[in-house]
């Protein structure tokens, strides 16, 4: 049974210089299986959910246009793992984050981690 | 930016009762459209995709219909678990989902 994991800091202050970096565990299957991208998808607390990007693992990207600017993701398929860092963090960007694997759409979630942007 | 527009955005409802909801496309998303059941404290989980087709797992009384900009979710008759709220998203251009309906206990 697949499973991802992820994990990262719950507390991360607002700043231009500093990111938010969270690292999702795949678990139960390989990464670079193909066929799949792998993906991370937001939820500020009570509200909707919001797709930030996706990876293959050859690393090819794409990125939601609204994030695109402040959004990196990475893949290290020796660890079965993928990750996302997003700079310029403020309040705003509170929230759930999910990873997903994504085949046409998102068939396994993590069961995602808090993240709250706060001095 | 293909933005989706659900309706209702609560629907109040007994055990038993047919849910119906509502996904509108501000443009045509052909059938790249699916359906998931998020409750609370859990990640979403995908019940239709591709509009009409019901993923591993999910009940029949779950179904999906539409192409172009309108589509329905239909819960043939609500189960006590049924209650959560209910997110679409599609895929023909970008990744976008909408704001969610929230079938709640009457």
């Amino acid at each position: 049974q697949l499973q991802l994991q992820e994990s990262g800091p719950g507390l991360v202050k607002p700043s231009e210089t500093l990111s938010l970096s969270l690292t999702c565990t795949v678990s139960g299957g390989s990464i670079s299986s193909g066929s799949y991208y792998w993906g991370w998808i937001r939820q500020p607390p009570g509200k909707g959910l919001e797709w930030i990007g996706s990876i293959y693992y050859s690393g090819s990207t794409y990125y939601n246009p609204s994030l695109k600017s402040r959004v990196t993701i990475s893949v290290d398929t020796s660890k079965n793992q993928f990750s996302l860092k997003l700079s310029s963090v403020t309040a705003a960007d509170t929230a759930v984050y999910y990873c997903a694997r994504l085949g046409w759409y998102f068939d396994y979630w993590g069961q995602g981690t808090l993240v709250t942007v706060s001095s | 930016e293909i933005v989706l527009t659900q309706s209702p955005a609560t629907l109040s409802l007994s055990p038993g009762e047919r849910a119906t909801l509502s996904c509108r496309a501000s443009q045509s998303v052909s059938s790249y459209l699916a359906w998931y059941q998020q409750k609370p404290g859990q990640a979403p989980r995908l019940l239709i995709y591709d509009a009409s087709n019901r993923a591993t797992g999910i009940p029949a009384r779950f179904s999906g219909s539409g192409s172009g900009t309108d589509f329905t979710l239909t819960i043939s008759s609500l189960e006590p678990e049924d209650f959560a709220v209910y997110y679409c998203q599609q895929r023909s251009n970008g990744l976008t989902f909408g704001g969610g309906t929230k079938v709640g206990i009457k």
